[in-house]
């Protein structure tokens, strides 16, 4: 089946350091999302990529559709203690494979004040 | 604007018991999903409801798993017999439409974890 691979797989940063991550795939989506998940919630969305090429931001974050459709990035710029948690890259799929989201392992970020 | 509503939000059971999970979508929101997430992972779509019809459950374990969603509102999710491997916390969604060629976002409730012993 479809998968995403994710790295780093956790990241122990300074707050204040910038971070990237980033999702390799060998299928092409229609769509690349980032999300955030903390303890014992579920997952929101944080930027929503609908274009290869694209670059989007959304405060101190940044992300991008690849030209080839099967990768993307983000980063976080300046990062603050609240930034703590499991960052997933989620693709979805064309809509004559049915459309859902293939979600990544995930980026566990901590945060050192 | 309330969220998805799930219950309970944690649940211990030994091998071979039931257990049911029940969710409660945002109002007006046709599409539901149940998604599964094993520690350490990122979350796996079990099944999708659009309105009370299913929409995909090419991932759902058929000979334990079962979902309804009768009345197009709130959707349960069983498991019978359940086995250690499905230890996880499963989280239900809910958009205003299937997002099928274009992306209808999806909000998570806080999720079910199971344990089972």
């Amino acid at each position: 089946g479809q998968q995403l691979n994710q790295s780093p797989q956790s990241m122990f940063i300074q707050e204040g350091e910038d971070v990237s991550m980033n999702c390799t795939s060998s299928s092409i989506f229609n769509t690349w999302l980032w999300y955030k998940q903390d303890p014992g919630e579920g997952p929101v969305l944080l930027i929503a990529l609908y274009k290869a090429g694209e670059l989007t931001s959304n405060g101190r974050l940044t992300a991008q559709f690849g030209i080839t459709r099967k990768d993307s990035f983000l980063n976080i710029s300046a990062s603050i203690p609240s930034d703590v948690g499991i960052y997933f890259c989620a693709g979805q799929l064309l809509k004559n494979q049915g459309g859902k989201l293939i979600f990544g392992q995930g980026t566990e970020l901590s945060v050192k004040p | 604007e309330a969220g998805v509503a799930q219950s309970p939000r944690y649940k211990i059971i030994e091998k071979r018991q039931s257990v049911a999970f029940w969710c409660n979508p945002i109002s007006g929101h046709a599409t539901l999903y149940w998604y599964q997430q094993i520690l350490g992972q990122g979350p796996k779509l079990l099944i999708q409801f659009q309105n009370n019809g299913v929409v995909d459950d090419s991932q759902l374990p058929k000979d334990r798993f079962s979902a309804e969603r009768l009345k197009g509102v709130d959707s349960t999710l069983k498991i019978q017999p359940a086995k250690l491997e499905d230890s996880a916390v499963y989280l239900c969604a809910s958009s205003r439409g299937p997002g099928q060629g274009s992306y209808n976002e999806q909000f998570f409730g806080p999720g079910t974890r199971l344990t089972v012993l």
